[in-house]
């Protein structure tokens, strides 16, 4: 059973245009979540979180919106960039000692 | 400051051999963490610990052993390798729970044949 679940595993966007990677889960006791990206090779890296009391959280051009009701949270990157390429995995906490992740989505910026 | 490194990046190990996968950290962080990552798959939680000389599982620890103790050093050991555990194992940390940003390592890729 896939708690947190990401059904794109890929996603093609032009240099310039925006990013949209989306996340839905199924723990509506989950209350924190969280953005990594992971190049080839390297282990992910934080990139942006959000507590379930907000509904949008925003830092320079990633935004991450969630909507509690759909279960549904998305990362919005504005303008994408090629060095943004890589693998986007959402997390989700439910206050615990441990995160759950989603299967990612590999996201190609092109020029 | 090295932040978290893991060692080594990569090893083939044959059936029924055992190793361990060493994962040291120099932010005196608290919580530490070992994942799985199988292709086309998000990582999985196998064995985590908040602190020297407190470990618990994940969602996978079958097969694999930890143990915590010190604030820096989280190796995980693998009894009696099989060819289900070829995969990407990445070690974290983190100063305090789950809600925290987790620092990871670059990662140990394992092939066992």
């Amino acid at each position: 059973d896939q708690q947190v679940k990401q059904n794109s595993p890929s996603l093609s966007v032009q240099e310039g245009r925006i990013s949209i990677l989306n996340c839905d889960y199924t723990n509506s006791m989950f209350d924190y979540f969280l953005w990594y990206k992971k190049y080839p090779a390297e282990g992910p890296t934080f990139l942006i979180s959000i507590s379930s009391i907000k509904d949008k959280n925003e830092d320079g051009r990633f935004t991450v919106f969630l909507n509690k009701s759909a279960k549904h949270l998305s990362l919005h990157i504005v303008p994408s960039q090629p060095g943004d390429s890589a693998v986007y995995f959402c997390a989700a906490s439910e206050d615990t000692d441990k995160l759950i992740f989603g299967t990612g989505t590999r996201l190609q910026v092109f020029p | 400051n090295a932040g978290v490194t893991q060692t080594p990046k990569f090893r083939i190990l044959k059936i029924g051999q055992s190793m361990t996968l060493q994962c040291t950290q120099d932010m005196n962080h608290n919580y530490m963490y070992w994942y799985r990552q199988d292709p086309g798959m998000g990582l999985k939680l196998i064995y985590y610990s908040v602190g020297a000389g407190i470990t618990d599982k994940g969602e996978v620890p079958n097969g694999y052993n930890v143990s915590r103790s010190t604030t820096e050093d989280f190796p995980l050991r693998l009894e009696l390798a099989a060819p289900s555990q070829t995969s990407v194992y990445f070690c974290a940390s983190s100063p305090t729970r789950g809600k925290d940003e987790q620092y990871f390592g670059p990662g140990t890729r394992l092939t066992v044949t």
